[in-house]
């Protein structure tokens, strides 16, 4: 596509239940990252796939949240058992293997505004 | 200790005068740095990255990095109000996996 695309934009959901969250990259780029933003804050890195390698997954908070990816397309991060303290904008973000070691290839999405009640 | 330090502002400037943005990061390690904007309700937007000592000049942008005092800085000359948003910070370490963002300052341009 011509940019990241992220599903769904906003997400109201009961603590305690599952949330599921999709990123589509953009067409080629093998890399993908998802973080975290809360209200008023900067971007925390949680996850980060490239390619078929293994991902790094050194920044999730916590074993409620995974995501996975299958090859370069879509990924999707999963929390578990939300709590109120997950609420906030999730954000991926894409690149490409040409650019990424420069980081200026890093392309964001719109977020996943997420709201735990 | 936090990764990236930032201001969170808001700082306030009149229209047409400099706006001077601010970021310390605690890792001597750190290799490459970049400013994003990110606009209320928006995603961040990358406006500058910068990787060797002294000054790098975009259009009205400038950064400036001084790896000494583990300091970098971003110009914007000539402030107009459509430059008013939060300016994010962020580092990256010895690999390229991981950006370490500030908490952003807010830049208000005042017509």
């Amino acid at each position: 596509g011509a940019g990241v695309s992220q599903s769904p934009s906003n997400k109201v959901t009961e603590k305690g239940k599952d949330v599921e969250l999709r990123c589509d990259p953009i067409s080629g780029h093998t890399a993908l990252y998802w973080y975290r933003q809360r209200l008023g804050q900067g971007l925390e890195f949680l996850i980060y796939f490239q390619g078929n390698s293994a991902p790094d997954k050194s920044g999730l908070p916590s074993d409620r949240f995974s995501a996975e990816r299958t090859g370069e397309s879509v990924s999707t991060l999963t929390i578990q058992r939300t709590q109120q303290e997950d609420s906030a904008v999730y954000l991926c973000a894409s690149s490409s293997s040409s650019t990424q070691t420069y980081g200026y290839g890093y392309t964001f999405g719109s977020g996943t505004r997420l709201t735990v009640v | 200790q936090k990764e990236v330090e930032q201001n969170s502002g808001p700082l306030s400037v009149p229209e047409g005068a400099i706006a001077s943005l601010n970021c310390t990061y605690s890792d001597q390690g750190s290799q490459s740095f970049f400013w994003y904007r990110q606009y209320s309700g928006k995603s961040p937007e990358l406006i500058m990255f910068i990787y060797s000592n002294g000054d790098k000049e975009d259009g009205r942008f400038t950064a400036q990095l001084n790896k000494a005092s583990q300091y970098v800085s971003l110009l914007i000359r000539d402030s107009q109000p459509s430059d008013s948003a939060t300016y994010l910070c962020a580092v990256n370490r010895y690999n390229f996996n991981k950006f370490y963002f500030g908490s952003g300052t807010k830049l208000n341009v005042k017509p």
